[in-house]
């Protein structure tokens, strides 16, 4: 129950396109959901992140998605560009300084 | 913009040995953490430490692992006698506690032989 579900595995995009990454989770205890960027050898970098009161945030080029009632949620860039490169963490935890448990992550590839 | 250090960058051990992997978080940060990644895998959540204690813990964070704060500055991971399991990238984070999110830091490569 405390899984969250991350798909696709790894996701090809031309630049300019938009990349659509999913996420779906079980525990409904889950109230803050953020998406994280990760470079080779670098930590994960906290990208966007959404509470389950919105429907949906916008960050520039990147927006989240929630759906409270299918209990799912997404990362849409738009706009894709080569610098988007990296993988990308969905996560939650239930509270504000709780445990993050992440999704299996997104290889994303933006080609030219 | 501030950030969380971690030291050393790579670290190569051999199976038996003690490790000390060492972070230094963000100075008005209250809450710590860290988590592991083994190669290719998903970023897992080891200990959570907050008020100079262990607030939760995974079932990875065994009797080999431990945590301290030894002063105002540094929070750092034992592992007291590694297997080549552990063998993986060793993440700190901070918190301030709402919902900022965390940091991390850039990581500790953990190579046990």
């Amino acid at each position: 129950q405390q899984q969250v579900k991350q798909s696709p595995q790894s996701l090809i995009v031309q630049k300019g396109g938009i990349s659509i990454i999913n996420c779906a989770y079980e525990n409904t205890a889950f109230d803050y959901f953020p998406w994280y960027q990760q470079f080779p050898g670098k930590g994960p970098a906290l990208l966007i992140a959404i509470r389950p009161d919105v429907s949906e945030k916008k960050e520039g080029r990147f927006t989240i998605s929630f759906n409270k009632s299918a209990k799912q949620f997404s990362l849409h860039i738009m706009d894709s560009q080569p610098g988007d490169s990296a993988t990308y963490f969905c996560a939650a935890n239930t509270g504000t300084a709780s445990k993050l448990t992440f999704g299996t992550g997104t290889r994303l590839q933006v080609t030219l | 913009e501030p950030e969380v250090t971690q030291t050393p960058s790579h670290q190569v051990t051999q199976m038996g040995q003690e490790v000390i992997l060492r972070c230094v978080p963000i100075s008005n940060h209250l809450y710590f953490y860290w988590y592991r990644q083994i190669l290719g895998q998903k970023v897992e959540f080891l200990v959570s430490f907050y008020n100079n204690e262990i607030s939760e813990k995974s079932e990875i964070f065994d009797d080999q692992f431990s945590v301290e704060r030894p002063d105002g500055s540094n929070f750092t991971l034992k592992i007291r006698s590694t297997k080549l399991e552990d063998s993986a990238m060793y993440f700190c984070a901070s918190s301030q506690g709402g919902f900022d999110g965390y940091t991390f830091g850039s990581g500790t490569r953990l190579t046990v032989v």
